[in-house]
């Protein structure tokens, strides 16, 4: 069966520094891979998304960046992280059209 | 740009009643449908994927409905237990295979 890992689970960083959230998928090959954002009081919105290795789509322009170095790995990064980048960061990965989706990451930028 | 919405944005029922959560969407023109459920601070649980040609899909005590025509979709609990309290969440798929959320319905059933 397949499995969707994100981690860290939480983090807490401040304002200014680097970013590295990492989300992994297991039992499939050549997943569509997903990154979503959960803000406070806000809906889920599509971040980036990717159809191959090294083929990412942004849906929104923004402080962060998305690559997939390997087949079922995502991985979702800043250089410089916002107060505005706080949020619920979450993976999700498709094989043709059901959506499923990873635990999570809670993102708290001081 | 298609836009989602979802009523109530919060219920709350006694146990063993049966229960409707609604969603709505602006453009018709959709792919397919997905309902989500999510626990406070966890990860969404997909429950039902309704597609294009299909009219509804059942999944135990779940039963979801799709009238494209009217852009508009349905979640039917039947004997909603406590442990069915959590968001529900609604999402569309467009042309490619991108989903579009609703804001969700927050419901607590209780004991």
């Amino acid at each position: 069966s397949q499995t969707i890992h994100q981690w860290p689970a939480t983090l807490v960083q401040p304002v200014g520094s680097p970013l590295s959230l990492e989300c992994t998928v297991e039992g499939t090959s050549n997943p569509n891979l997903y990154w979503y954002r959960q803000a406070a009081g806000r809906g889920l919105q599509l971040l980036f998304y990717s159809v191959g290795i090294g083929q990412i789509s942004s849906e929104v322009p923004q402080n962060l960046s998305a690559s997939r170095p390997q087949d079922r790995q995502f991985i979702l990064s800043s250089k410089k992280l916002l107060l505005s980048d706080s949020g619920f960061y979450l993976c999700a990965w498709s094989a043709s059209i059901e959506q499923f989706f990873g635990p999570g990451t809670r993102l708290t930028v001081l | 740009k298609q836009e989602v919405t979802q009523i109530p944005a919060a219920l709350s029922v006694p146990e063993g009643e049966n229960l409707v959560l609604n969603c709505s969407f602006t453009d018709s023109a959709i792919y397919n449908l997905q309902w989500f459920r999510q626990d406070p601070g966890k990860g969404l649980t997909s429950l039902l994927l309704i597609q294009s040609s299909q009219r509804e899909q059942t999944s135990g005590r779940l039963n979801a409905s799709l009238d494209k025509s009217s852009g508009r979709s349905t979640l039917y609990i039947a004997a909603s237990q406590p442990g069915d309290s959590a968001t529900y969440l609604c999402a569309v798929f467009n042309a490619g295979n991108m989903l579009t959320f609703g804001g969700g319905t927050r419901l607590m059933v209780k004991p």
